[in-house]
C-alpha cells in the first residue's frame, strides 16, 4: 500500500531545531516530489517548501530562508524536515506529501502523511 | 505573496443540498487552483487540482470551475461523508498559498 509514515510528536524549546522523518512506502522517493505544510492550531495550511530527489532540486517559501533544510536519504529511503532557531509561533501539525508531477504545471499533493505534532514551549 | 481569500468560513447544510465555496486570490493564478478536503483528526485529501479536474476516484458531484482570481467549488446531493472541511490552494507562485478553509456542518 502507498503511503507516507511520519516520524512521531517533538516537543522543543525555544531556539532549539526538530527534524521530522517522512518514509514513503510502495514507491521511490527519487521518483516524486516531497512537500511539507505545516498547520498551527486555528490557521490556515502553510507551505514550507519542497524536494525532489531524482531531479536535484529543492524550493523553500521564502519565510523559512535560512532557517528550513529538506533533504532526503536514498539508503533510508526517506526525507527530512529540519526547522531551527524554533519559537512558539512554530508550533503546529507538520505534514509531508507527494506531487506527482515534481512541482511542474498543475501540481498538487496527493498523498500526505498522517501529521508530525510539534511543539515549541519553554 | 498571492492571497487567498475563501468564503464562507462555515455553513450550515442537509444531506441532499448543493453548496458553493468560493476562493478569491489576490491576483490572477490563471487556472491554478487546487481543492483539499480534511476531516478532523485526518490529513488534507486532494479533490480537485487545475481548477476544474477531479482527482482519482472523487465523486463527481464535486465540481471545481474559475480562472484567473474567481474559483468555486460545488458540491451537488450532499453526502453524510461530505461534512468536513474545504480548502482552496494556487500554484501559481511562492510561496504556494492556502485558503482559510470552509467547514460545512450539517444543519
Amino acid at each position: 500500500q502507498v503511503q507516507l509514515e511520519q516520524s512521531g510528536a517533538e516537543v522543543k524549546k525555544p531556539g532549539a531545531s526538530v527534524r521530522v522523518s517522512c518514509k514513503p512506502s510502495g514507491y521511490s522517493i527519487t521518483n516524486y516530489a516531497m512537500h511539507w505544510v505545516r498547520q498551527a492550531p486555528g490557521q490556515r495550511l502553510e507551505w514550507l517548501g519542497w524536494i525532489h530527489i531524482g531531479e536535484y532540486r529543492t524550493k523553500y517559501s521564502e519565510k523559512f530562508e535560512g532557517r528550513l533544510t529538506i533533504t532526503g536519504d536514498t539508503s533510508a529511503s526517506s526525507i527530512y524536515m529540519e526547522l531551527s532557531s524554533l519559537t512558539s509561533e512554530d508550533t503546529a501539525i507538520y505534514y509531508c506529501a507527494r506531487d506527482l508531477r515534481g512541482g511542474y504545471v498543475y501540481w498538487f499533493l496527493d498523498l500526505w502523511g498522517r501529521g508530525t505534532q510539534v511543539t515549541v514551549s519553554s | 505573496d498571492i492571497e487567498m481569500t475563501q468564503s464562507p468560513s462555515s455553513l450550515s447544510a442537509s444531506v441532499g443540498d448543493t453548496v458553493t465555496v468560493t476562493c478569491r486570490a489576490s491576483q490572477s493564478i490563471e487556472y491554478y487552483v487546487n481543492w483539499y478536503q480534511q476531516k478532523p483528526g485526518q490529513a488534507p485529501k486532494v479533490l480537485i487540482y487545475s481548477s476544474g479536474s477531479l482527482y482519482g476516484e472523487v465523486p463527481s458531484r464535486f465540481d471545481g470551475d474559475g480562472s484567473g482570481t474567481d474559483f468555486t467549488l460545488t458540491i451537488r446531493g450532499l453526502q453524510p461523508d461530505d461534512f468536513a472541511s474545504y480548502f482552496c490552494q494556487q500554484t501559481y507562485s511562492s510561496p504556494y498559498t492556502f485558503g482559510q478553509g470552509t467547514t460545512v456542518e450539517i444543519k
